[in-house]
C-alpha cells in the first residue's frame, strides 16, 4: 500500500516567494493533518482536516499560511509571502477516521527560504 | 509548563543493551499513548499504540502506560544499530488533538 505521499521533497525560494506543498494522503483515510517541525518548538498540528473540511485551523501561524483540500486524494499547504523564519520540515500525514487515532506520516518537505 | 514532556537526550548505548525511553503528562483526561520512531529525514513512523494503562508487546518493543503517575515508557531489548533514531511519544483523548513529546534521540554504538 502507498503510503502518505508529498511534493517536493525540498524546496529552496527567495524571501517573498510563494510556496505551495502537496500531499497525497493513504486511500481510505478521512482525516489529513499539516505539521510543521522544528529544532526549536518540535512538531506542531497547523491544521486538521475532516472529510475534506478544515475542522482546526488554530495552529496556521498568520494570514500568510493557507490549506485547501479539494478532494479526499488531495491537499496544498501555501504560504505567501514566505519569510525565512518559515524555514522547518513541513509534515502531512492521515488517518483514518478521528482525530485521536495513530496518523500515518509521510517524508515530509524540507523548506529553506533563503 | 508543556502538556508532554519527553528528555530529548542525546541517549548513547552498546549494542545489545536495554533501552528505557519516557515520557511524563500532565493532561488526566489522555487515553491513547502511541511512540512513533523517525529516522533522520524521514516521517515519523508509527511504532506502538496503546489504550489506557498497561503493557503492551511487540517483538523487542514494550510499551507500558502508568496512568497514577502519569508516565509512559518505551522499552527496547536488545537493541541494535538500526534502532538509532529519535523515538517521540504522542497522546491525545476521544476529540482530542495528538500531543507530541519533544522527541529523544537514540544512539546504539555497534
Amino acid at each position: 500500500d502507498a503510503g502518505v505521499i508529498q511534493s517536493p521533497r525540498h524546496e529552496v525560494t527567495e524571501m517573498g516567494q510563494e510556496v505551495t506543498l502537496r500531499c497525497k494522503p493513504i486511500s481510505g483515510h478521512n482525516s489529513l493533518f499539516w505539521y510543521r517541525q522544528t529544532m526549536m518548538r518540535g512538531l506542531e498540528l497547523l491544521i486538521y482536516f475532516n472529510n475534506n473540511v478544515p475542522i482546526d485551523d488554530s495552529g496556521m501561524p498568520e494570514d500568510r499560511f493557507s490549506a485547501k483540500m479539494p478532494n479526499a486524494s488531495f491537499s496544498t499547504l501555501k504560504i505567501q509571502p514566505s519569510e525565512p523564519r518559515d524555514s522547518a520540515v513541513y509534515f502531512c500525514a492521515s488517518s483514518p477516521q478521528a482525530l485521536y487515532q495513530p496518523q500515518h506520516f509521510g517524508d515530509g518537505t524540507r523548506l529553506s527560504i533563503l | 509548563q508543556k502538556e508532554v514532556e519527553q528528555d530529548p537526550g542525546p541517549l548513547s548505548v552498546p549494542e545489545g543493551a536495554i533501552v528505557s525511553l519516557n515520557c511524563t503528562y500532565s493532561n488526566s483526561a489522555f487515553q491513547y499513548f502511541m511512540w512513533y520512531r523517525q529516522y533522520s529525514r524521514k516521517g515519523p513512523e508509527l511504532l506502538m499504540y496503546t489504550y489506557s494503562s498497561g503493557n503492551k508487546e511487540d517483538g523487542r518493543f514494550t510499551a507500558q502506560v502508568d496512568k497514577s503517575s502519569k508516565y509512559i515508557s518505551l522499552f527496547i531489548r536488545d537493541s541494535q544499530p538500526s534502532d538509532s533514531a529519535t523515538y517521540l511519544c504522542a497522546m491525545s483523548y476521544q476529540g482530542g488533538k495528538l500531543i507530541f513529546g519533544q522527541g529523544t534521540e537514540l544512539s546504539v554504538k555497534p
